[in-house]
């Protein structure tokens, strides 16, 4: 039983276009949101994080949209660059537990 | 030095081994967590520990054993493993247990023959 599910395991996109990268919920007391990078051989890197009361949170390149009623957030890159190539995680969590719930992971390659 | 840092980074032990894997944060965070990452899984919360004590074990077989002597260390002892546990193991921190982003390192590669 996944709580969290990215259903797209790659995405490809040319250099300088938007990646949109989807997450799908099915716990509503999830009420903190977060998106994670790795590169092979590394570990997770935090990106971006949206709490609950807000429905978009943007940081430069990257911005987070959260669709509550949906169960729904994706994550935008615009403009995508190669560098951007990696695997993406969704993951989410409930008020002060610290137990992250991650989905499978979408691989993003950024062709040039 | 910054950061997570785990060792060893790779690991190949028999089934009747007993090995550990370490864990330091040099973040002065007060809750750590180790995760299991199998091959075309999600990463898998293990153990979650705040200011030292363990406050949740994600029903993990007895075989893998944690230990939190302080804030900055982390270790998970390893005791007749079976082959499906081989894959990566990733440490985290975070300042605790609210809704903050938690920091991986780069992970064990354990591999069980």
């Amino acid at each position: 039983d996944q709580q969290v599910k990215q259903n797209s395991p790659s995405l490809s996109v040319q250099e300088g276009r938007i990646s949109i990268l989807n997450c799908d919920y099915t716990n509503s007391m999830f009420d903190y949101f977060l998106w994670y990078k790795k590169y092979p051989a590394e570990g997770p890197t935090f990106l971006i994080s949206i709490s609950s009361i807000k429905d978009k949170n943007e940081d430069g390149r990257f911005t987070v949209f959260l669709n509550k009623s949906a169960k729904h957030l994706s994550l935008h890159i615009v403009p995508s660059q190669p560098g951007d190539s990696a695997v993406y995680f969704c993951a989410a969590t409930t008020v002060n537990t610290g137990k992250l719930i991650f989905g499978q992971g979408t691989t993003l390659q950024v062709k040039p | 030095e910054t950061g997570v840092t785990q060792t060893p980074r790779h690991l190949v032990m028999g089934m009747t081994n007993k090995k550990s894997l370490k864990c330091e944060q040099h973040l002065g965070h007060n809750a750590m967590y180790w995760y299991k990452q199998s091959a075309k899984k999600p990463l898998e919360l293990m153990f979650v520990y705040s200011l030292e004590e363990r406050v949740e074990n994600n029903s993990v077989p007895s075989r893998f054993s944690p230990e939190c002597p302080n804030s900055s260390h982390l270790f998970l002892h390893l005791h007749t493993l079976q082959p499906e546990d081989s894959a990566l193991y990733l440490c985290a921190s975070s300042p605790d247990r609210a809704n903050q982003p938690q920091h991986f390192g780069d992970g064990t590669r354990l591999s069980i023959l």
